[in-house]
């Protein structure tokens, strides 16, 4: 069973607000990533990493910025949310090395914006 | 076109019927598949890996086609608690970047 810890599981915030989702693991694992997913619909992914000190921008555009200090954390921030941020973010890992290795997920935070 | 496509249904489907789900990608240099479920509002888990030669768990049974570039899920016996919606996810040589399709509903009913 994965140790995955997203917190807070569920934010309600004003629009303009400087907000940070937190991602945490305990498996080691290198890549990490970040979703977002509106109810009934993909999963899209907005950032990720291979490993300390490396991060990518996914397919969605979006305003958020991560970080990847250290291995464990994955920390997601919004520098102003706006009512469009409003959706659920997932957080993922993987074991490096092999592309059969199967993501694991945590249990996502859910956004909203007034 | 989407990479990976499915049919996003809902398949509605009485306990006890066989129902398969097929997903299509478009990236012949995939290598790894996979079916993911996802309960309402939660995050998506590890159903199985999908094989070449296919597998099977229980009553689900995973096939890939490279030929024709899908992948299929058949659930036979469906359970009330089979409901959920079923990602078939994709995976590129050499990427550690998984493509997911949009998912298929399933609600099994009484």
């Amino acid at each position: 069973e994965a140790d995955i810890y997203q917190t807070p599981r569920y934010l309600v915030i004003g629009t303009g607000k400087k907000i940070t989702l937190e991602c945490s693991q305990t498996m080691g694992h290198d890549k990490m990533y970040w979703y977002q997913q509106d109810p009934g619909m993909e999963l899209h992914l907005i950032h990720y990493s291979y490993g300390v000190n490396s991060t990518e921008k996914g397919d969605l555009s979006s305003e958020s910025t991560v970080s990847r200090i250290r291995t464990e954390h994955f920390p997601l921030t919004l520098e102003s949310a706006r009512p469009s941020h409003t959706s659920q973010y997932l957080c993922a890992t993987r074991e490096g090395g092999l592309s059969y290795n199967e993501q694991f997920f945590g249990p996502g935070t859910r956004l909203t914006v007034l | 076109r989407k990479e990976v496509e499915q049919d996003p249904g809902p398949f509605n489907v009485p306990e006890g019927a066989t129902v398969a789900f097929n997903c299509t990608y478009s990236n012949s240099a995939s290598q790894s598949f996979f079916w993911y479920r996802q309960d309402c509002r939660k995050e998506p888990k590890l159903l199985m890996s999908v094989y070449s030669s296919g597998n099977e768990d229980g009553r689900f049974t995973a096939q890939l086609n490279r030929a024709s570039q899908y992948i299929s899920l058949l659930i036979r016996d469906s359970k009330l608690s089979d409901s959920a919606t079923y990602l078939c996810v994709v995976t590129s040589g050499g990427s550690y970047i998984p493509t997911f399709g949009r998912g298929t509903s399933l609600i099994v009913h009484p």
